[in-house]
């Protein structure tokens, strides 16, 4: 069975700063797929990213990039130029068949 | 991506009876999924639901408990039986989009209270 453990469950961060969201996963399997889900205070799970296990360029959306490291089995996501409207929680997600999710990090951004 | 309805969006209920929730997709879609997100949690799969056939439940999941339909491809129900306390959390639905890339789409979730 798969595990993601996301070891932060709380972050903050000012306004236009960057920050980094940490999460590992582990799996035997060789192919997969990786997310980042958003969900802010009125519970929509939003996607921010995905990212293919067989492709090595670290997917970028925006102002949300990802920093995949298979042979670590690290999928860490950064926010560049924070805003208001990033504060949520991000829960970092493995897929093979099923969708595994990790506990989740409560992200706050400062005005 | 597929746009998803759920009703209720939140219920209050009391210990003992049973909630229906219903799940609408604008477009037909193989995987529905059902989850449960206790507060301040994250996100447990209760079961598949599957067109034409039985749920397939994940361990600690029972069809007596969480009964579920899924008459056609963009519709299915997740029924919360005999509800209790310890049922409150949001519940939510889920497709996986047509794309290649397995992604899973989520409903805006039900909020269930139970007293």
């Amino acid at each position: 069975a798969q595990t993601v453990t996301q070891s932060q469950p709380e972050m903050s961060v000012q306004e236009a700063e960057t920050v980094t969201l940490s999460c590992t996963y582990d799996t035997s399997e060789n192919n997969y797929y990786l997310f980042w889900y958003k969900q802010p205070p009125s519970r929509q799970m939003i996607l921010v990213i995905r990212q293919e296990a067989y492709k090595q360029q670290n997917a970028t959306e925006n102002r949300f990039s990802v920093n995949f490291q298979k042979a670590a089995k690290s999928f860490s996501l950064k926010i560049s130029d924070s805003q208001l409207g990033d504060t949520a929680m991000y829960f970092c997600a493995f897929m093979k068949g099923e969708l595994t999710f990790g506990q989740g990090t409560i992200l706050t951004v400062h005005p | 991506s597929a746009v998803i309805s759920q009703k209720p969006s939140r219920d209050i209920c009391q210990r003992g009876t049973s909630l229906t929730i219903q799940c609408q997709v604008d477009s037909q879609v193989t995987m529905m999924f059902w989850y449960r997100q206790q507060p301040g949690q994250s996100l447990t799969l209760i079961a598949t639901a599957n067109q034409g056939s039985e749920a397939t439940y994940e361990s600690g999941f029972v069809i007596d408990k969480f009964p579920i339909s899924r008459p056609n491809l963009t519709f299915s129900t997740l029924t919360v039986s005999n509800m209790s306390p310890e049922d409150s959390s949001i519940y939510l639905c889920s497709v996986v989009g047509t794309n290649s890339y397995n992604e899973q789409f989520f409903g805006p979730g039900t909020r269930l209270t139970v007293l």
